[in-house]
This record gives C-alpha cells, sequence and structure tokens, in this order.
C-alpha cells in the first residue's frame, strides 16, 4: 500500500511569489490536513480536507489556501510569500470517519524555502 | 484554547531510560499519541492511549496518561542511539476535525 506523497520535496521561492503543493493521500483514505512545521514552533494545523470540504482551518492569514479534488489528492497555496513562510509543509491522510484511532499518516513534507 | 506543552530537548546515555513528558488542555480529547520523527522524514505513530486508560505498555515504550492533571508521558526503556529522534505529543480534536501537536522533544542519546 503506497504511502502519502507529497510534491515537491524541495523548493526554493523568493519574496511575493506564490507556491502550489500537492499530496497524495493513501488509497481510501478521505481526510487530508496541512500542517507547518518550523523550528520551535513546532507542527502547527493549517487546514483538513474531507470529501472535497474544508471542516476546519487553523490561525493562518489568507495567503494560505487549499482544496480538496474527487480522488483525495489536496493542494495547498501561498500567495504573495514572506520569509516568514520557510518551513517543512507537511501532509497527513486518515479515513476521516467511522470508528478509527485518528492516526495520521504523514508524507515526508515539502520543503519551502523563501529567498 | 487548545495547547499541547513539552520540553524541547532530553539527553540520555544509551541504556539508560528516557521520559519525556507532556501536558494538554482539551479535556474532551479521545485519544493522545505520541508520534516520532527522524531526520528528513514525516512523522510516524509511535504509539496512542485511549483517554479511559492511565497506562499502555508496548515493548520499550510505556505511556502513562493522569487525566486529572492532563498529563502525559512517555518512557523508553533501555534507550538506544536510533531512538535519537523529535518526539510529539498529541492530542486529538474529533470536534474539530484536527490533531493538536506539541513543539516535539529533541532527544539526543549519548553511546
Amino acid at each position: 500500500k503506497a504511502g502519502v506523497t507529497q510534491t515537491p520535496r524541495y523548493l526554493i521561492k523568493t519574496r511575493g511569489q506564490q507556491v502550489t503543493l500537492s499530496c497524495s493521500p493513501i488509497s481510501g483514505h478521505r481526510s487530508v490536513s496541512w500542517y507547518q512545521q518550523t523550528p520551535g514552533q513546532g507542527l502547527q494545523f493549517l487546514f483538513e480536507y474531507f470529501s472535497e470540504t474544508q471542516r476546519n482551518k487553523g490561525n493562518f492569514p489568507g495567503r494560505f489556501s487549499g482544496r480538496q479534488f474527487s480522488n483525495s489528492r489536496s493542494e495547498m497555496n501561498v500567495s504573495t510569500l514572506e520569509l516568514g513562510d520557510s518551513a517543512l509543509y507537511l501532509c497527513a491522510s486518515t479515513k476521516g470517519q467511522g470508528a478509527n484511532t485518528g492516526e495520521l499518516f504523514f508524507g515526508e513534507g515539502s520543503r519551502l524555502t523563501v529567498l | 484554547g487548545e495547547d499541547v506543552e513539552q520540553s524541547l530537548f532530553l539527553s540520555v546515555r544509551e541504556g539508560d531510560s528516557s521520559v519525556i513528558n507532556c501536558t494538554y488542555t482539551d479535556s474532551s480529547s479521545t485519544y493522545l499519541y505520541w508520534y516520532k520523527q527522524e531526520p528528513g522524514a514525516g512523522l510516524q505513530l509511535l504509539t496512542y492511549i485511549f483517554s479511559n486508560m492511565d497506562m499502555k505498555q508496548d515493548q520499550r515504550l510505556t505511556v502513562l496518561l493522569n487525566k486529572k492533571d492532563k498529563h502525559l508521558s512517555l518512557r523508553i526503556a533501555d534507550t538506544q542511539t536510533g531512538d535519537s529522534a523529535i518526539y510529539f505529543c498529541a492530542e486529538w480534536d474529533t470536534g474539530g476535525f484536527k490533531t493538536i501537536f506539541g513543539a516535539g522533544t529533541r532527544l539526543f542519546v549519548k553511546a
């Protein structure tokens, strides 16, 4: 069973640009969550999608957006990049409903550097 | 509000026990977790405990939960150099459809 796949793994952008990150969840998982990881801040919740609907959103500015497609794949977009957006962006999938332990399955992340 | 707190660093000698502590605020959490992150990788679930349990043991891992104090701990017996990683405490906010993570404890194991 393939794991969670995130692309690209590494990217470098300059301030003011925008970026789109992609996440393919484990087959059968309908929930996709996105997190931003920075040193000292840990994992900050960005948003969660289930069946193409955003069910929750973290405390991030409107420059951060996301969406989910009918095949459960998800993308997140950051516009007008700032230096502080440099981070590891992690995607995680889970079944999203029914009896389960809530275990999240993480991808390896997309490391964004903003210059 | 929701918050999960844990110390940032822990250093132990190989063969000793490691104890990582965590406090959380959401008393309605049904599951509490410990995730492990190795360098250059995403997080992987290490173990979890249901909120109606006090203790869970899984080979070298022991999880203790004190619901009254909202305190969770992870004990790793006979710590090995391969245990060096970042350990995240987390709680599941089922109503909010999100898992809340602490900042992570970086475990250093000295040979």
